[in-house]
């Protein structure tokens, strides 16, 4: 049983298009997160959803929207794809609460743009 | 903004030696979770630590909490070829989110 899950797990695409990746999670977790890893491993968090509302949303050009539309599932669309958009983009999940849990992280989704 | 960054970014070992990689905040942490990412795989939870001065085991490795709760280290003896990978520290935002360290990759030559 996968405990996150994500489609794809590869996505080549030109500049310009548009593009979705899903996630889903089967732990009962409260709070889910999208972060993107460049090619130097750096893990920066985008977005961060508590029983569906946004709590974070950092610094990311309004091109990315997530979508949750239940608790088991935070989906991330991406608007006019650039070059610099190329990265590793990870779902991750956690309990909710006051402090925060240890996360479990998807496979990844590897974005190319061309 | 908050900042965690790790020390060596990068360390080749033979196996058998050991490895330590280094961790600090610029604010003060509430825990602090370390996590290892194999080549071409996402990041695996290994450890959470909560108390000032905290050290916690797992077969070779050996995590340290500083005093100062800003600090902290992952020490591998002994290492071996499963050990390969980009180990991360993380510490908690403030808002139910994680700011992860920079990573140390860490190569191990058989």
């Amino acid at each position: 049983d996968t405990a996150v899950s994500q489609t794809p797990k590869y996505l080549v695409t030109q500049m310009g298009n548009d593009k979705s990746i899903k996630c889903e999670q089967n732990l009962g977790h409260d709070t889910m997160y999208w972060y993107k890893q460049d090619s130097k491993k750096f893990l920066k968090i985008m977005f961060s959803y508590n029983n569906k509302e946004l709590i974070i949303n950092e610094t990311v050009p309004n091109r990315f929207s997530p979508k949750s539309p239940d608790k088991a599932h935070l989906n991330l669309h991406i608007n006019s794809l650039e070059l610099g958009d190329s990265a590793v983009y990870f779902c991750a999940s956690s309990q909710g609460g006051d402090r925060v849990h240890e996360q479990y992280f998807g496979p990844g989704t590897r974005l190319t743009v061309t | 903004g908050q900042q965690v960054m790790q020390i060596p970014q990068y360390q080749h070992v033979q196996e058998g030696e050991d490895f330590t990689t280094y961790c600090n905040s610029s604010t003060t942490l509430s825990n602090i979770q370390w996590y290892k990412q194999r080549p071409g795989g996402h990041p695996v939870f290994l450890i959470q630590l909560v108390k000032s001065g905290e050290v916690k085991k797992q077969k070779r490795l050996t995590f340290q909490f500083g005093e100062a709760k800003k600090n902290s280290s992952l020490h591998i003896t002994a290492t071996q070829t499963t050990d390969v990978g980009t180990y991360f520290c993380a510490g908690p935002t403030g808002r139910r989110a994680l700011t992860f360290g920079s990573g140390t990759r860490l190569q191990v030559q058989p």
